[in-house]
């Protein structure tokens, strides 16, 4: 099992539609998770950190399970430019070890059509 | 504020030739990564790093090595350049607080393209 797995889509929505993406992680102690965006052909860019009651900007919601270890990012009213690849980001502790790096998800393609 | 640098931005490779790609970081940062990114890959780790003169490897380090002599700087190296290494590599840094890394910043990529 991968130590963070996404539905990699893609997903293809028409403008102001609702969309939602989980994303699943390996190990229960993770205390770190983070949304990312990548633009074609850029640098993923940080959209939202992930925190455990839940955290909203905007239209972006982030949601944590820690029980069932997913998390999800739900985006209200899609617009064009919303329209990106989402990386999954959670900090783990590599076996043997105390100290955490970062595990990216391979993201999950979103097309906003007009 | 630069952030996260990275040189060069582009460059093209003959085969078996050996080339370095720098990383520049000036938030104080004690984790550097290195990754490559291919089409419907994803993010892949090559080497990290979690402070000054030292080095792990990651998920795909074979014909890569690198080196961290100075804090804020991270270098990838490529002895023996080969088509397979054709790809966007992307360096990233991070501080840690407690245990817990906090968000990573990128450098803008390396577009390498090995003929």
């Amino acid at each position: 099992r991968k130590e963070v797995e996404q539905d990699p889509g893609p997903f293809n929505v028409p403008e102001g539609a609702t969309v939602a993406f989980n994303c699943t992680y390996s190990n229960s102690a993770s205390q770190s998770f983070f949304w990312y965006r990548q633009d074609c052909r850029k640098e993923p860019k940080l959209l939202m950190s992930v925190y455990s009651s839940g955290n909203e900007d905007g239209r972006f919601t982030a949601q944590l399970n820690r029980a069932s270890q997913y998390i999800s990012l739900l985006i209200r009213d899609s617009k064009l430019s919303d329209s990106a690849t989402y990386l999954c980001v959670v900090n783990m502790a590599d076996r043997g070890s105390t100290l955490g790096r970062l595990y990216f998800g391979r993201g999950t393609q979103l097309t906003v059509w007009p | 504020n630069a952030g996260v640098t990275q040189t060069p931005k582009f460059r093209v490779l003959k085969t078996g030739q050996s080339m370095t790609l720098l990383c520049a970081q000036d938030m104080n940062h004690e984790y550097m990564y290195w990754y490559r990114q291919d089409p419907g890959m994803g993010l892949r780790l090559i080497h990290y790093s979690v402070g000054e003169g030292t080095t792990a490897k990651g998920e795909v380090p074979d014909g890569y090595n690198v080196s961290r002599l100075k804090k804020q700087n991270f270098l990838l190296g490529l002895e023996s350049a080969a088509p397979s290494q054709t790809s966007v590599y992307f360096c990233a840094s991070s501080y840690i607080w407690g245990l817990e890394n906090t968000e990573a910043f990128f450098g803008q990529g390396t577009r390498l393209t090995v003929v």
